[in-house]
């Protein structure tokens, strides 16, 4: 069946807009996350959503990052008035439940100029 | 101290060699473990899962994992130049607000060389 889809894969913008970054779980998956990788860097946990609970936003690194999820569908990772340190690649996964195996999208490269 | 920690590597072995990779973890409740291959400019890739204490096997990759010794490793046996990649030691603690996510380790870069 599909993987993980996100959109877009690539995305420039310029410092302080805002930008969306849209992910489509696999179908029937429970478990939605983000994450971030750095150029050179390991993946850093954002958010995740478990069905209908409220989300762990723990990983979000300020208020500027926010992100929904519709019921066990597409997310969207909302960052305003971006900043060159937010360059990377917002990566999403979706599992079964919470402590199963997760699978990746091949992911957003955000660049702030 | 570090959630995850691996051998930053890089590793570098010949082809048919058996490559080794090591991870260790500080939260002794850890209940999941994975490891995920990543090329450089891709998405990290799901190759093995491991739940419970021991060896497991599928294809060419063996998991091993020790809860005493807080310890993960995964063997590439006759490592093949397409296992060139980074490889990450994720690990889920499987509980309460934690329960969802991953943390994972700074990769091992690993290169098979013909």
């Amino acid at each position: 069946g599909a993987g993980v889809s996100q959109s877009p894969s690539n995305k420039v913008t310029e410092k302080g807009k805002d930008v969306e970054l849209r992910c489509d779980p696999i179908s029937g998956h429970t478990a939605l996350y983000w994450y971030r990788q750095r150029l050179g860097q390991g993946l850093e946990f954002l958010i995740y959503f478990q069905g209908n609970s409220a989300p762990d936003k723990s990983g979000l690194p300020s208020d500027r990052f926010s992100a929904e999820r519709t019921g066990e569908s597409v997310s969207t990772l909302t960052i305003q008035r971006t900043q060159q340190e937010d360059s990377a690649v917002y990566l999403c996964a979706s599992s079964f439940r919470g402590y199963n195996e997760q699978f990746f999208g091949p992911g957003t490269r955000l660049t702030v100029l | 101290q570090k959630e995850v920690e691996q051998n930053s590597g890089p590793l570098s072995v010949p082809e048919g060699a058996i490559a080794s990779l090591n991870c260790t973890y500080s939260d002794r409740g850890s209940q999941s473990f994975f490891w995920y291959r990543q090329y450089s400019g891709k998405s990290p890739e799901l190759i093995m899962s491991i739940y419970s204490n021991g060896d497991k096997e599928d294809g060419r990759f063996t998991a091993q994992l020790n809860k005493a010794s807080q310890y993960v490793s995964l063997l590439i046996r006759d490592s093949q130049p397409s296992d060139s990649a980074t490889y990450l030691c994720a690990v889920n603690k499987g509980r309460g607000s934690t329960l969802g996510r991953l943390y994972f380790g700074r990769g091992t870069q690993l290169t098979v060389w013909p």
